[in-house]
């Protein structure tokens, strides 16, 4: 299948710092990109959908402004956590949609002290 | 929207049994569903998928079968083994739009 990676794989912060995640599809281009918050023992929890060149969609009760997603290119999409605070702490997944199938990258765990 | 129900949460089986996991959804008008295994700290893996016209697919140990009419597929693996300990997840998608729907996971056991 499909290869998606994300960067950083762990990471670590104050609060009040923001903290950028980045997704990549290797090996073909995605015309959509998802992000997903995961919490312990839980499904995937859809927080934004993300279409290049155009602005994120967001799901209800995520804050757009908090969690910035950009998608500049058909490869790369970005998810900005501004302000994070430790409610914040949680694995991110982000995956990458092409030719009917979506691919997940191998996910982000976010610790806020 | 679609709806996508998993059952069961949890599955222990003993090493070499199978095991089964059903999920519904209540969409027509999805035609694509996928599996996807999570192991701990990772994110989720295409595992098997299939779509709305076959009503059966198999991968080695791994099956997936469709019912459409009453709009449940389910997910069979044959002779387990502990590294098929993990989460797995069910999805539905309609070709006409790009949003999955997922099923809350199952976490599957197995016991050597």
């Amino acid at each position: 299948g499909a290869v998606v990676s994300q960067h950083p794989s762990r990471v670590i912060c104050k609060s009040g710092t923001s903290v950028k995640i980045e997704c990549r599809s290797l090996d073909f281009q995605a015309t959509t990109m998802f992000w997903y918050r995961q919490f312990p023992k839980q499904s995937l929890m859809l927080m934004a959908t993300s279409n290049e060149g155009s602005k994120a969609t967001y799901e209800q009760g995520v804050e757009k402004d908090k969690f910035l997603i950009n998608h500049a290119s058909l490869t790369l999409s970005t998810l900005t956590v501004t302000s994070a605070h430790p409610e914040d702490s949680s694995f991110y997944i982000c995956s990458a949609y092409g030719q009917g199938e979506q691919f997940f990258g191998p996910g982000t765990r976010l610790t806020v002290l | 929207g679609e709806n996508v129900e998993q059952h069961p949460s949890t599955l222990s089986v003993q090493e070499g049994d199978s095991a089964v996991i059903k999920c519904t959804y209540s969409d027509s008008a999805s035609n694509y569903f996928p599996w996807y295994k999570q192991e701990l700290g990772k994110g989720p893996q295409l595992i098997i998928d299939i779509r709305s016209n076959v009503g059966e697919k198999k991968d080695q140990r791994i099956a997936v079968t469709l019912n459409k009419t009453a709009k449940h597929f389910s997910l069979h693996i044959t002779e387990t083994q502990p590294e098929d300990s993990a989460v797995y997840f069910c999805a539905a998608n309609a070709n006409t739009g790009n949003q999955f729907y997922f099923g809350t996971g199952t976490s599957l056991t197995v016991i050597p």
